[in-house]
């Protein structure tokens, strides 16, 4: 088992680009989640999806962020344009059912 | 507004001594809580969890206590290895009542544990 791949592992773009972020989960799970990392305020959910259907996006900061699953083994966020505040580490997880959560290696983006 | 708090940005201690981190909560309906540790460069991986039927639970060096008319939590490693440095992060879920499965994390406190 690879476990939850995210990828790029480090992405450096200008502000006003547009970024996406990729994720494939662990076969089998059924939940897929889109974290954030800041200092200010720690880990924070995005958006999670169930069965490939978004669930809750209320932690979508603004509409320059969407996500998508096309299939139970992809996801993206995509962020356009992209602002120097979104600068953080995202995280991807997927879960089966109430079990507990299998994390990525994350997504360190810097936007200059 | 954070409805899980970690108040201590960081905590060092002596390899071989107790570490006990320290974990708020707001929210009354959460019932069950973990721990996750997270090294530089990897994602947060589980550590030990506990139910709110319970108010311990221990698995080796690693005990999580639970407060629930204080709504606390603490997070208890003994003895303290210098791998044990790490991020540590808590949360706290709804299990009950439908399906809510999203995590809430608090931001996290950094252990140093010294040789």
């Amino acid at each position: 088992d690879a476990g939850v791949i995210q990828s790029p592992r480090h992405e450096v773009t200008e502000m006003g680009q547009e970024v996406t972020l990729r994720c494939k989960p662990i076969s089998g799970h059924d939940y897929l989640f889109w974290y954030r990392q800041t200092m200010m305020r720690g880990l924070e959910l995005l958006i999670y999806f169930n069965n490939n259907v978004p669930i809750d996006d209320s932690g979508m900061p603004e509409d320059r962020f969407s996500a998508k699953m096309p299939n139970a083994s992809f996801s993206t966020l995509k962020i356009q344009p992209s602002e120097p505040r979104d600068s953080a580490v995202y995280f991807c997880a997927s879960s089966f059912a109430h079990y507990g959560y299998t994390f990525g290696s994350g997504t360190r983006l810097t936007v200059v | 507004d954070q409805q899980v708090k970690q108040n201590s940005p960081s905590l060092s201690v002596q390899e071989g001594r107790i570490s006990i981190l320290n974990c708020d909560y707001t929210n009354s309906m959460f019932d069950y809580f973990l721990w996750y540790k997270k090294y530089p460069a990897e994602g947060p991986t589980f550590l030990i969890s506990i139910s709110s039927i319970k108010d311990k639970n221990e698995d080796g060096r690693f005990t999580v206590f639970l407060n629930k008319s204080a709504k606390h939590l603490s997070l208890h490693i003994v003895p303290s290895q210098p791998g044990d440095s790490a991020v540590y992060f808590c949360a706290a879920k709804r299990n009950s009542g439908g399906s809510n499965y999203k995590l809430t994390f608090g931001k996290g406190t950094l252990l140093t544990v010294n040789p």
